[in-house]
């Protein structure tokens, strides 16, 4: 597709629950990173892949939070027992390299722990 | 570490008002810097970019970006805003050596009618 796309827009979990958060890159672009914005403030960096592989998981908090981008899938984020503080909007952005272009962001997908 | 710094944190102006929004960042290597919008509810857009070649840039909605190399900044610009710039503005950067952006902590500017 033309733009990323980013599934749910919202989802609801209480405390100690999964959830899921999908992203489709757009076509053709083999980077796809995942950011965390928690209360309209700085955007964390979490991972970073180049088509299926990790490329950097420098800012991924590893206990709980994993992350997959498999061929012709969406790539997921998945959260294992979810904490308050996991309560963010999570964005998904693809490029098609690494240098001299610029990241397209998805709309996000809200979670709000409870 | 690579950081960027974005020193107002919350602007008010009135309409036809004139805007420079600071950004430095700490990277003495080749950058990729970028200034993204963020209106209300909404994600991120892209409103210019950089880089190499003419260190003034212009974006979308009228907005411009001088980098300049020695003071490590990247200031956004517009000569005069609209109550429809009211947004969160983030100053983003990307080094060759980390694939993934940097970013500021973000402005929201406010413009009154």
């Amino acid at each position: 597709g033309e733009e990323v796309a980013q599934t749910p827009k919202h989802l609801v979990r209480g405390e100690g629950q999964k959830a899921k958060l999908y992203c489709a890159p757009i076509k053709g672009h083999s980077y796809v990173f995942w950011y965390q914005q928690v209360l309209k403030n700085e955007f964390k960096f979490l991972i970073s892949f180049q088509n299926e592989n990790v490329f950097d998981e420098t800012g991924m908090p590893k206990e709980r939070f994993s992350a997959k981008c498999l061929p012709n899938s969406p790539c997921s984020l998945e959260i294992q027992a979810t904490k308050l503080e996991d309560s963010a909007v999570y964005f998904c952005a693809s490029s098609p390299r690494t240098v001299n272009t610029e990241a397209f962001f998805g709309q996000g997908t809200r979670l709000t722990v409870v | 570490a690579q950081s960027v710094s974005q020193h107002n944190h919350h602007v008010i102006l009135s309409e036809a008002a004139s805007l420079e929004l600071g950004c430095n960042y700490s990277y003495g290597g080749t950058v990729n810097l970028f200034w993204y919008v963020q209106y209300p509810g909404q994600h991120l857009q892209l409103l210019l970019k950089y880089f190499s070649g003419d260190p003034l840039v212009k974006g979308i909605k009228g907005f411009e970006a001088e980098f300049i190399k020695s003071k490590f900044s990247f200031n956004l610009r517009k000569p005069s805003v609209q109550w429809s710039d009211t947004a969160e503005y983030f100053c983003a950067v990307k080094s060759t050596g980390r694939r993934a952006l940097t970013f500021g902590s973000g402005t929201r500017l406010q413009v009154q009618p």
